[in-house]
């Protein structure tokens, strides 16, 4: 069965660059989410679209931008990176109010 | 705002033995769901749960949703060392944004 897909898998960059993360969430979802989590922490809500319109914002710094684009796949932007961005970033999609499937994430690490 | 408090933080056990780790959150909760993270790993969906007082089980995991939904336990009989990882209870409350506790992070010694 299909999975939600993140790209890149791994992330390297250095502080004050930009980044920006995709992902693919599984075919027919119509909700699709952004997490942050940081080591031994629990993943913190950043953003969500409901059928490409933004639906619900957490703590995502002024920094970070998102959008889900007509194709449903989503991207994370991140500008201005700080030491402190560096972390796991998991996208995840559902259908509704059904269970949530996570992405493998994409690990940024900022130097 | 709407909070998910999970406990405890760690869990260690002897394989064989039962686990039981509490979630409670601070407003009714309209679904919870439960997760695993094996270390590395991503959250993985284990279950969901949406009517008050309900009770599933998965082989010897068993999920049980409090009557004001407002808190959720798992336990898992018999330990094997493949439950090691983290387990995350997710809460729902309304719109679209899902609220995890902290985990609790589960140790098994063979």
């Amino acid at each position: 069965a299909a999975g939600v897909i993140q790209s890149p898998r791994h992330l390297i960059k250095e502080k004050r660059e930009t980044a920006t993360l995709k992902c693919y969430p599984i075919p027919r979802h119509d909700t699709v989410y952004w997490y942050q989590q940081g080591p031994g922490q629990d993943p913190q809500f950043l953003i969500s679209f409901y059928e490409k319109m933004q639906s619900d914002k957490g703590s995502i710094p002024d920094r970070f931008s998102a959008q889900q684009f007509s194709d449903y796949h989503s991207e994370l932007n991140m500008s201005s990176l700080e030491l402190g961005d560096s972390a796991l970033y998991f996208c995840a999609s559902s259908s509704g109010a059904g269970a949530t499937f996570f992405g493998q994430g994409t690990r940024l690490t900022v130097v | 705002g709407q909070q998910v408090m999970q406990i405890p933080q760690y869990q260690h056990v002897q394989e064989g033995e039962d686990f039981t780790t509490y979630c409670n959150s601070s407003t009714t909760l309209s679904n919870i769901q439960w997760y695993k993270q094996r270390p590395g790993g991503h959250p993985v969906f284990l279950i969901q749960l949406v009517k008050s007082g309900e009770v599933k089980k998965q082989k010897r995991l068993t999920f049980q949703f409090g009557e004001a939904k407002k808190n959720s336990s798992l336990h898992i009989t018999a330990t094997q060392t493949t439950d090691v990882g983290t387990y995350f209870c997710a809460g729902m409350a309304g719109g679209f944004k899902t609220i995890f506790g902290a985990g609790t992070r589960l140790f098994v010694k063979a």
